[in-house]
């Protein structure tokens, strides 16, 4: 079985400031990481993923995220936030043979000027 | 390319009565998925759909249903809504595992 775990509901900050959104995960297989946001009234916008090599995989609005698998994290950095990365964020697993995604309850990213 | 399409955007139900919600994949992918989002639970899985044929369901009664079409389009249908079916409902279409899902800006149904 697999799950997501993602440590903080909420996460404020101010403008310009870094952020890390947290995910830990359990699986007994090799997996397939994803984060995903979530605008108000829309639907979920897929941010990154990681299926293998690097673990330093870069995505879309400045974002980034380190796979550990000693940890089993999968941390969502940005270096500098601004207002409209205001959001709720989502760290989803899929595991081998799984084509079915798990994800977390989701973290609200809230950016303060 | 066009995105995911779900329409209604928005729905409002009285309890008993039943509805069905329409899902447009990106063209040419051939998985699609369901979802019910409330502020409660998150996001839960309801079921998948490939190649016209039910893939995977989630731990959802049998009042909730789904169908895939020959050109992929999806439905799904709840009959005998109770209050606890309000939430959000998206729709996912993928190309293949390990690809991640495009979602549609879901329909918010409300049941009163």
């Amino acid at each position: 079985a697999q799950s997501v775990t993602q440590l903080d509901s909420q996460v404020p900050v101010f403008e310009e400031a870094p952020v890390e959104l947290r995910c830990n995960y359990s699986s007994s297989v090799s997996v397939y990481l994803f984060w995903y946001v979530q605008y108000p009234n829309q639907g979920l916008q897929l941010l990154l993923k990681y299926l293998s090599g690097s673990t330093l995989v870069k995505g879309i609005n400045g974002f980034e995220a380190e796979f550990n698998k000693s940890q089993t994290s999968f941390h969502l950095r940005k270096p500098s936030v601004h207002i409209s990365d205001t959001a709720e964020y989502f760290c989803a697993v899929e595991s081998g043979g799984s084509y079915i995604p798990t994800f977390g309850r989701g973290t609200s990213l809230i950016v303060h000027p | 390319k066009a995105g995911v399409t779900q329409t209604p955007r928005y729905l409002i139900k009285t309890r008993g009565q039943q509805v069905t919600l329409s899902c447009s994949p990106i063209s040419g992918h051939r998985s699609v998925s369901w979802y019910q989002q409330t502020p409660g639970q998150g996001l839960q899985f309801l079921f998948e759909y490939f190649s016209e044929t039910q893939r995977n369901k989630g731990n959802f009664p049998g009042r909730f249903s789904g169908r895939q079409f020959s050109n992929s389009r999806s439905e799904m249908n709840v009959s005998t809504l109770e209050l606890g079916d309000s939430a959000l409902y998206l729709c996912a279409s993928s190309s293949g595992q390990s690809y991640g899902y495009t979602f549609g800006s879901g329909t918010r149904l409300t049941v009163v």
